[in-house]
């Protein structure tokens, strides 16, 4: 079965300062790995995906994240972060065949000026 | 180009009262999803449409039922609602599976009382 963790409900970061999300995933096969954020009483908005290929994807709004196949890992990062980067953010991953996408329980994340 | 819309927004039942959620989308997209979002819980699959004239259970169906009325429409039904059904439903499109990303609506938020 497959799953995803995102070890931490909440990241808190200055202004300025690199952010990280982190997520791990279990999957059976090569994995397809999003991230997507939710901003308060909003719908999930896509930021980027892993498919397959460089293992450094860079998506919208200047973030991007890093798949690690050895440590089954998709951290999301973000060089400098802004206050309006505050919101919800999911890691999610479908292995192959036709199975469902399956989220993690989603990290909030407050970018303090 | 409206993406995916869902209605209502809001709404308030009585235990054992039942409703139909819409959804829509403009996009030509082959797969339709259901999700609901609780505190804590992540995102959640109720049912899925992976193409038009298919549904499938996912992970919390117990208590709904889905009708894919065409390509563009995909509802939720509760047939006699429960307080455990307290929620916000998000649907969702995609082109397909695999490495489709999947596109949101706003979401409605159900209170069973």
């Amino acid at each position: 079965a497959q799953s995803v963790a995102q070890p931490e409900d909440q990241v808190n970061v200055a202004e300025g300062n690199p952010l990280t999300v982190k997520c791990t995933y279990s999957v059976s096969g090569n994995p397809y790995l999003f991230w997507y954020v939710q901003y308060p009483n909003r719908g999930l908005q896509f930021l980027l995906k892993y498919i397959t290929g460089d293992n450094l994807v860079k998506g919208s709004y200047g973030f991007e994240a890093e798949f690690n196949k050895s440590q089954t890992s998709f951290h999301l990062k973000k060089p400098s972060a802004l206050v309006s980067d505050s919101a919800l953010y999911f890691c999610a991953v479908r292995g192959s065949g036709n199975t469902p996408l399956v989220f993690g329980k989603g990290t909030r994340l407050s970018v303090i000026a | 180009n409206a993406g995916v819309t869902q209605t209502p927004k809001f709404q308030v039942l009585k235990t054992g009262q039942s409703m139909t959620l819409q959804c829509a989308q403009d996009m030509n997209h082959n797969s339709m999803y259901w999700y609901r979002q609780d505190p804590g819980m992540g995102l959640r699959l109720i049912y899925y449409s992976a193409s038009e004239g298919t549904t499938d259970k996912g992970e919390v169906p117990n208590g709904y039922n889905v009708s894919r009325l065409n390509k563009r429409e995909f509802s939720l039904r509760l047939e006699s609602a429960a307080p455990s059904q307290t929620s916000v439903y998000f649907c969702a499109s995609s082109r397909g599976q695999g490495a489709s990303e999947q596109f949101f609506g706003p979401g409605t938020r159900l209170t069973v009382l």
